[in-house]
């Protein structure tokens, strides 16, 4: 069945960083892609998401190129702040429109 | 703007007792969502429905049920609490049918079975 797979965490950082999170998913079909956010005690934020193969979605200094060649979606910012600080999470929208999610990777930007 | 209101946000459960969570959504959205989220594990789809009347089963199931008589709530129902019951529950909702749309999470309920 269709699938995420996101780097373990925790990634600490200092701010001003480049941040990378590894995105990989299998699927059968076009998935839609996305990288949701959560804070510490909020529920999830849309960051970004691609809709087709080459898309690339960006949001807040946060960008994410759909690559269908090697079934990725990588996330990347060039300089973090502290308060980027959350658990990220790489998602597919799977069967009928329910969405298939990595485990979550989790953000330590320090100052 | 509300969007997706989950009650109540903390609740502590004996074995056995039952309880609903509430979830109401104020944007019109057809489809809605129950997940839950287990440390280190992600979010797993409980239940969803497309519409006022029509619900069915996602990935982890058991131990729970819903219904939607309204488009705007979404109540998830525990029978019979057990520890394994124990984690955070999330709902969203979605527009419709098109993969390209994003849900719409509420804060969460963050449950305890003790």
């Amino acid at each position: 069945g269709d699938s995420v797979t996101q780097m373990e965490g925790p990634v600490t950082l200092s701010e001003e960083a480049f941040l990378t999170i590894n995105c990989t998913y299998t699927a059968t079909g076009y998935p839609s892609l996305f990288w949701y956010v959560q804070y510490p005690g909020e529920g999830l934020q849309l960051l970004l998401k691609a809709t087709k193969a080459d898309d690339k979605g960006s949001n807040k200094g946060f960008e994410a190129t759909y690559r269908k060649e090697t079934t990725s979606f990588h996330l990347e910012k060039g300089s973090v702040q502290v308060s980027d600080s959350a658990v990220y999470f790489c998602a597919l929208s799977g069967w009928g429109t329910a969405l298939i999610f990595g485990k979550g990777t989790t953000l330590s930007v320090s100052s | 703007n509300a969007g997706v209101t989950q009650t109540p946000k903390f609740r502590i459960l004996k074995i056995g007792q039952s309880m609903t969570l509430q979830c109401t959504q104020d944007m019109n959205h057809n489809y809605m969502y129950w997940y839950r989220q287990d440390p280190g594990m992600g979010l797993k789809l409980i239940y969803y429905s497309v519409g006022a009347g029509i619900t069915d089963k996602g990935e982890v199931p058991n131990g729970y049920n819903v219904s939607r008589s309204t488009t705007e709530d979404f109540p998830l129902r525990l029978e019979l609490a057990a520890p394994s019951q124990t984690s955070v529950y999330f709902c969203a909702s979605s527009p419709g049918q098109d993969r390209g749309q994003p849900q719409h999470f509420g804060d969460g309920t963050r449950l305890s079975i003790l």
